[in-house]
C-alpha cells in the first residue's frame, strides 16, 4: 500500500479552461475527502464520499466544481471554467469509517497544486 | 459555530529551545483533536491525535500535546527543537467516528534559527 495518491502534482491552466484531478485512496478505505488549501491557510473541506455516495458538499463547492467516485475507489474533482481564485492546493484524504479510533485515521495525499493564469 | 484558532501565525525558535504551539477550538460535540505538520509543497502528516484518556498525548518526532477541556485548548509542545522541525503546523478538530470532515486552524509557521 503506497498511501493516498494524487495526480497530477502540479497543473497550470489558463482561465476559463476545465481541469480534472484524480485521487486514489488507500484501497480498504471507504471514505474519501477533498479539501482546498489556499496560501497561508489551513485546508478547507469541500466534499466527501462514502463508497460511491457523495454525502456532503461544502458551500465552497460552487456549481463549477463536481466530484465523482464512480465505483467507490478512485475519485475525480473537476473544475469548469477555472478562475484565478481557484488557484490552490487540492488535497485528498481517505479514511475507514467506524475504524478503531486508535489505529485508523485520515491519510492525506500530497495534493495537486493548481495555478490558474 | 465549529472552529479552530491558532493565535500565532509565525513563530521563530532557536535550535535546541523548547516549543509550544497554541490551539483553541470550539466544537459542539466531544472533539477528536489532531495536530498535523506540512512541509513546503507537501501533504499533511499526522503528528498525534486525542479523543479520550490521558490528557497528555505523545506523538511522532518527539512531539506531545496536552488537552485542557476547561480552556478548550490542545497545545503542541516539544522540549528541544531541531532544524528539521521547521514547517507549517495545523491543529484540527473532527467527530469521533474517524470518518467525518476535519476543521483546521489557519496554521502556525515554525522557523528554527541555528
Amino acid at each position: 500500500d503506497t498511501g493516498v495518491s494524487q495526480n497530477p502534482r502540479h497543473k497550470i491552466t489558463k482561465r476559463g479552461q476545465n481541469v480534472t484531478f484524480r485521487c486514489d485512496p488507500i484501497s480498504e478505505h471507504n471514505r474519501l475527502y477533498w479539501y482546498r488549501q489556499t496560501l497561508g491557510q489551513g485546508p478547507e473541506f469541500l466534499t466527501y464520499f462514502q463508497n460511491e455516495a457523495q454525502l456532503e458538499k461544502s458551500r465552497l463547492l460552487s456549481d463549477r466544481f463536481s466530484a465523482e467516485r464512480p465505483k467507490g475507489s478512485f475519485s475525480t474533482l473537476e473544475i469548469q471554467r477555472t478562475e484565478q481564485g481557484d488557484s490552490a492546493m487540492y488535497l485528498c484524504a481517505s479514511s475507514l469509517r467506524g475504524g478503531d479510533a486508535g489505529s485508523v485515521g485520515y491519510t492525506f495525499g500530497s495534493g495537486t497544486r493548481l495555478t490558474v493564469v | 459555530a465549529q472552529s479552530v484558532t491558532q493565535p500565532d501565525i509565525h513563530i521563530t525558535v532557536s535550535e535546541g529551545a523548547s516549543l509550544e504551539l497554541r490551539c483553541n477550538y470550539s466544537y459542539g460535540a466531544t472533539p477528536y483533536l489532531f495536530w498535523y505538520v506540512q512541509s513546503p509543497g507537501q501533504g499533511l502528516q499526522l503528528l498525534l491525535k486525542y479523543f479520550s484518556g490521558d490528557t497528555l498525548v505523545q506523538g511522532i518526532k518527539g512531539f506531545e500535546a496536552e488537552f485542557k477541556r476547561s480552556q478548550s485548548s490542545f497545545n503542541l509542545r516539544k522540549p528541544s527543537v531541531h532544524w528539521s522541525d521547521a514547517a507549517e503546523y495545523f491543529c484540527a478538530v473532527g467527530p469521533y467516528n474517524q470518518g467525518g470532515k476535519l476543521i483546521f486552524g489557519q496554521g502556525t509557521e515554525l522557523s528554527v534559527k541555528p
